[in-house]
């Protein structure tokens, strides 16, 4: 059973489209994370949200927690080439203390 | 993620011998978890450990596979008896306090038995 599932897994869109992807679940997360990982490194935090209902921007990068805290969602204006990779979520569960992982959305942006 | 070292980067074991990933955390940080990948998947949770203690070794397979966290020293995943499903990237992160922080990532150590 996936405690975080992420949609969509794949997506490749064209360069200068908005994209979203999501991160939902059936449990409540005490906070929850965003990752970027490249091909052969490690995946690297871009934000954590922890507040319901909490909104943070990182440049073209627009992160929501949900108000219940179970879902999240990543929102990429005007997608480049460089935000190609595979994104994570990952959160702790209230009351757990390990952090869980969605399947990772893999992100292609064609020039 | 610079901060928290792992090594080696890439490992070659040949079916039956022992694997050791280390895994140094950032200054700091006194939990460790650790992390598997198979090319093309996300990433699969194995065991959470702060120094001296398991804290959660629930995604653990049951034989050939142990990790510690010393008081002094690095972490280390520890992989008996390596057979061909064992080949994967490992990764591990590391935080200040276990509940609720972030995680920042190595490098990973890419395992791959011949």
């Amino acid at each position: 059973t996936q405690l975080l599932e992420q949609s969509p897994q794949f997506l490749s869109i064209q360069e200068g489209e908005n994209l979203t992807v999501y991160c939902n679940s059936s449990s409540v997360f005490s906070s929850l994370q965003w990752y970027r990982q490249e091909p052969g490194e490690g995946p690297v935090l871009l934000v954590t949200v922890v507040t319901g209902g909490e909104v943070k921007k990182l440049k073209r990068l627009t992160f929501q927690f949900g108000d219940a805290r179970k879902d999240s969602s990543l929102h990429i204006t005007a997608a480049q080439p460089g935000d190609t990779g595979l994104y994570l979520c990952a959160g702790i569960i209230q009351g757990a203390q390990k952090l869980v992982f969605g399947q990772g959305t893999r992100l292609t942006i064609n020039p | 993620n610079a901060g928290v070292m792992q090594n080696p980067r890439h490992l070659v074991r040949r079916r039956g011998q022992e694997a050791r990933l280390r895994c140094s955390p950032m200054k700091g940080h006194s939990h460790v978890y650790w992390y598997r990948q198979l090319p093309e998947e996300g990433l699969k949770f194995m065991v959470y450990l702060q120094k001296e203690n398991i804290i959660d070794e629930s995604g653990m397979p049951k034989e050939r596979f142990s990790a510690e966290f010393p008081k002094e020293g690095p972490s280390i995943l520890r992989i008996q008896q390596v057979v061909r499903g064992d080949s994967a990237a490992y990764f591990c992160a590391s935080s200040p306090i276990g509940r609720g922080t972030e995680a920042f990532f190595g490098q990973g150590t890419r395992l791959t038995v011949v």
